[in-house]
């Protein structure tokens, strides 16, 4: 069984348009993020959810828009695509928010943007 | 806020041979925990050790340890036996603090370990 899944796992669309990713998770656990991997490999918090509730937005742009449905699940929307979006998003997962608790990471998809 | 410095880019080792990995911290939060990640060419994120900051032993799985050197706010990876398989990128990262700290991974710009046969 996927800990946690992502779909899709490639994404390729034009400049301009609107796509969403989704994450779902079956830990169990109360706290998902959305990090983003850029084309150095250097990994950066966008988003932390605790319970459904959002905690962290890391300076990320209005376009993209996270949605938490119930606390399994953690989507990434983002509105107008542009060429610097293109990169590879990963969803995580941890029990809680404590600091000793390790994150599970989703498979990650990789959004190219022409 | 926290940063996480990894020094070097790339690390060459041979087959069977123990290597270390470096990482160095800063936080002013005296509470916080030291990941290492290991992410192969093929894209997942692998989660291998833990370190938290109260901790008074080093971390060891298996092959992997931590040497946890809190003064000089260092947090190397050391890998035994180093095997084909362990060719991969590998991340130091950290989350420290209470309240929305807590809420994140800060991570380090990766190593690139390559194994020779």
């Amino acid at each position: 069984d996927t800990a946690v899944s992502q779909t899709p796992k490639y994404l390729v669309t034009q400049m301009g348009n609107d796509k969403s990713i989704k994450c779902e998770q079956n830990l169990g656990h109360d706290t998902m993020y959305w990090y983003k991997q850029d084309s150095k490999k250097f990994l950066k918090i966008m988003f932390s959810y605790n319970n459904k509730e959002l905690i962290i937005n890391e300076t990320v742009p209005n376009r993209f828009s996270p949605k938490s449905p119930d606390k399994a699940h953690l989507n990434l929307h983002i509105n107008s695509l542009e060429l610097g979006d293109s990169a590879v998003y990963f969803c995580a997962s941890s029990q809680d928010f404590r600091s000793y608790n390790e994150q599970f990471f989703g498979p990650g998809t990789r959004l190219t943007v022409l | 806020a926290q940063k996480i410095t990894q020094t070097q880019p790339g690390m060459f080792v041979q087959e069977k041979e123990a290597v270390t990995l470096d990482c160095t911290y800063d936080t002013s939060d005296p509470s916080y925990g030291l990941f290492w990640y290991k992410q192969p060419s093929s894209g997942e994120m692998i989660f291998l050790i833990y370190q938290g900051s109260y901790d008074q032993q080093n971390a060891t799985e298996g092959r992997y340890s931590l040497n946890f050197q809190k003064a000089r706010k260092s947090a190397n990876l050391v890998i035994s036996a180093s095997q084909l398989g362990d060719s991969a990128m590998y991340f130091c990262a950290m989350t420290a603090g209470g309240g929305g700290s807590n809420y994140k991974l800060t991570f380090g710009k990766g190593t690139l370990l390559t194994v020779n046969p």
